[in-house]
């Protein structure tokens, strides 16, 4: 089955900074990448997603980037604020539509 | 805005005793999902539905859980016995992606945490 590696699992940074989190995955069926973001005793929450036939897509200050023939996903946020501060995980999912999720990262913007 | 419902949002048991959470996925969704996550983990896929049908349960342990959803609407997860490794939440999502089609967004719900003694 699909597995999916992310790294690393904690990032610390510094109001206004930027923050990058890296995935693997193994099934090169996969096509649906997307990230979630989970606050402490609540469900995770979709912040962008990429399909496998777009590189890149940004929202604001979120962007993702996509490399098929690696094998790698990338979230990037830029300016991040003390609201940034969470758990992220990606997930992929394609041939069998069953999502699998990395472990996550945990994010911390200090003031 | 349309949202997932689930109840309790904590439970705390004995082991050997049984629990059943419950959910409401947003209305027209026909993918429904079951994850359990382990604190410090991301969600593992316990059983998906679509519509009243179970895609797949591979992941479910079969001898002490088990998940319905009658009428393709809501849906019940049940626990009977309940471990100590069962400790856990328990999220639930929904998805508008239809059978056959491309993988879309999930929806998750708060999840119930559940704690057994």
């Amino acid at each position: 089955g699909e597995n999916v590696e992310q790294h690393p699992s904690t990032l610390s940074v510094q109001e206004g900074d930027s923050a990058v989190i890296k995935c693997t995955y193994s099934d090169s069926a996969s096509n649906y990448f997307p990230w979630y973001k989970q606050e402490l005793g609540k469900g995770p929450q979709l912040i962008i997603d990429i399909r496998s036939n777009v590189g890149e897509k940004k929202d604001q200050r979120i962007a993702v980037t996509l490399n098929k023939t690696a094998k790698h996903f990338s979230l990037h946020i830029t300016e991040t604020q003390p609201e940034d501060s969470a758990v992220y995980f990606c997930a992929s999912s394609g041939g069998s539509y069953i999502p699998t999720f990395g472990r996550g990262t945990s994010l911390i913007v200090h003031p | 805005e349309a949202e997932v419902a689930q109840s309790p949002r904590y439970k705390i048991t004995e082991k050997s005793q049984a629990v059943a959470f419950w959910c409401d996925p947003i209305s027209g969704h026909a993918t429904l999902y079951w994850y359990r996550q382990i604190l410090g983990q991301g969600p593992e896929l316990l059983v998906q539905f679509q519509d009243e049908s179970v895609v797949d349960d591979s992941q479910l342990p079969k001898d002490r859980f088990s998940a319905e959803r009658l009428k393709g609407v809501d849906s019940t997860l049940k626990i009977q016995p309940a471990e100590l490794g069962d400790s856990a939440m328990y999220l639930c999502a929904s998805s508008p992606r239809g059978a056959g089609g491309q993988s879309n967004e999930q929806f998750f719900g708060p999840g119930t945490r559940l704690t057994v003694l």
